[in-house]
């Protein structure tokens, strides 16, 4: 079975600017997850997605971050507008049901100049 | 989610079974114990979970005493493949409130040749 897919794999923009990641889910998973990887530190959740209903968002700065799920299937997180400190690895997770092990992306690793 | 404690590094010689001890000492009774690991540049890689009896699959051992403070992950027969962080987390994974994994910085296994 193919696993998450996540693109682009790196980006590199300058600070102020917008920057979405996509991530494709395993097939038939309803749950999905994005999280950041800061440099030396375990990842951290920002939202988690049941089919196409953010059930927990509470770690996602909204000033500036927006999620969504459309069709309960692909995902898109935004960062708008983006800051130094948005320097990061965001990996998006899935699983099949909430309380199922989560299998991850490799990332998308964010740099801002 | 309770805590978990882990070495901050650890050595094993090619060939050799490499354990990895984590504490959770403040372990409910309806949480379990997952094991992740992270190789450089990839995403989060599920091992294994438990809640009370040991576990074995195809990549690991997870033991877990018979008070549930403590458990050891064991990697049988380790490889140069096997060098990477590992994660030890618990986590409520039975109706309500699950949400998200919860990652401590973890170990960082060397695999020496």
């Amino acid at each position: 079975e193919a696993g998450v897919v996540q693109s682009p794999r790196y980006k590199i923009i300058e600070k102020k600017q917008p920057v979405a990641f996509w991530c494709n889910p395993i097939s038939g998973h309803n749950t999905l997850y994005w999280y950041r990887q800061n440099l030396g530190q375990g990842p951290e959740l920002l939202i988690r997605y049941e089919n196409e209903e953010a059930v927990d968002d509470s770690q996602l700065p909204k000033d500036r971050f927006s999620a969504e799920r459309l069709k309960g299937v692909d995902s898109t997180l935004k960062i708008q507008p983006a800051e130094l400190g948005d320097s990061a690895v965001y990996l998006c997770a899935s699983s099949l049901t909430f309380n199922q092990p989560q299998h991850f992306g490799d990332g998308t690793r964010l740099s801002i100049l | 989610d309770a805590k978990t404690t882990q070495p901050t590094s650890m050595d094993c010689a090619e060939g050799r079974a490499a354990n990895l001890p984590c504490n959770h000492s403040t372990i409910s009774g309806n949480e379990y114990v997952y094991w992740y690991r992270q190789i450089h540049s990839q995403g989060p890689q599920y091992i294994i979970h438990g809640l009370k009896n040991n576990e074995t699959n195809e990549m690991a051992s997870l033991i877990i005493t018979e008070d549930r403070k403590s458990s050891t992950l064991i990697l049988p027969h380790a490889t140069l493949r096997d060098t990477a962080v590992y994660y030890c987390i618990v986590r409520v994974s039975s109706g309500g409130g699950a949400d998200g994994l919860t990652f401590g910085k973890g170990t960082h296994l060397i695999i020496q040749p």
